[in-house]
């Protein structure tokens, strides 16, 4: 069985500080991992993947994760947020060959305040 | 990456009628899905659309209420039947890559239902 669990609903932060989105699965298989952004009133955006290369994966927009097998956590950084950051992020398990087993996490509302 | 295009975008609908969503992909992907997003929640699975045959539903769906087609690999709709206000939820239309089981989004359909 898979779960995902986004330690918190919401996030705010100053523009120009970091961002920590917290992330942990359950999985009992070798999981795919993925963080997909969706901005107000449109579609879900691939942020970044792991499949199984590198453990610290980089996105787009300056983004990265770490994939951390001992803690069982994906949680997503920034260095510094910028106003086009604000948007709900969702975290996404997968099992490698079901890709029907997709599961999302409830999502993570992130502000940032100027 | 796969470009996903749905229609309508948003459409606001009596109770009692029904509304089909179409999806078009540009590329063969290797799985489509039935996604539902109802007012700030996560997403749901509707259902897999598989090509030339019924599709799979998810526990709480049912084919009744949530009729899909998917007749070649690149096209699939889903009809939302007998609408009532709880229907009222953004559907998205989904497409995963053969390799790594990255899921690729449509902008959704944001239907309201009177």
């Amino acid at each position: 069985a898979q779960s995902v669990t986004q330690l918190d609903s919401h996030v705010s932060v100053s523009e120009g500080t970091p961002v920590l989105l917290r992330c942990n699965y359950s999985s009992s298989y070798s999981p795919s991992l993925f963080w997909y952004v969706q901005h107000p009133n449109k579609g879900l955006q691939l942020l970044l993947k792991y499949t199984s290369a590198a453990t610290l994966v980089k996105g787009i927009n300056g983004f990265e994760a770490e994939f951390k097998k001992s803690e069982t956590s994906f949680h997503l950084t920034k260095p510094s947020a910028h106003m086009s950051d604000a948007a709900e992020y969702f975290c996404v398990v997968s099992p490698k060959t079901s890709y029907d087993k997709v599961i999302f996490g409830p999502g993570t509302s992130l502000s940032v305040i100027p | 990456s796969a470009v996903i295009s749905q229609k309508p975008s948003r459409d606001i609908c009596q109770r009692g009628t029904s509304l089909t969503i179409q999806c078009q992909v540009d590329s063969q992907v290797t799985m489509m899905f039935w996604y539902r997003q109802q007012p700030g929640q996560s997403l749901t699975l509707i259902a897999t659309a598989n090509q030339g045959s019924e599709a799979t539903y998810e526990s709480g769906f049912v084919i009744d209420k949530f009729p899909i087609s998917r007749p070649n690999l690149t096209f699939s709709t889903l009809t939302v039947s007998n609408m009532s206000p709880e229907d009222s939820s953004i559907y998205l239309c989904s497409g995963s890559a053969a390799n790594t089981g990255e899921l690729f989004f449509g902008e959704g359909s944001r239907l309201t239902v009177l």
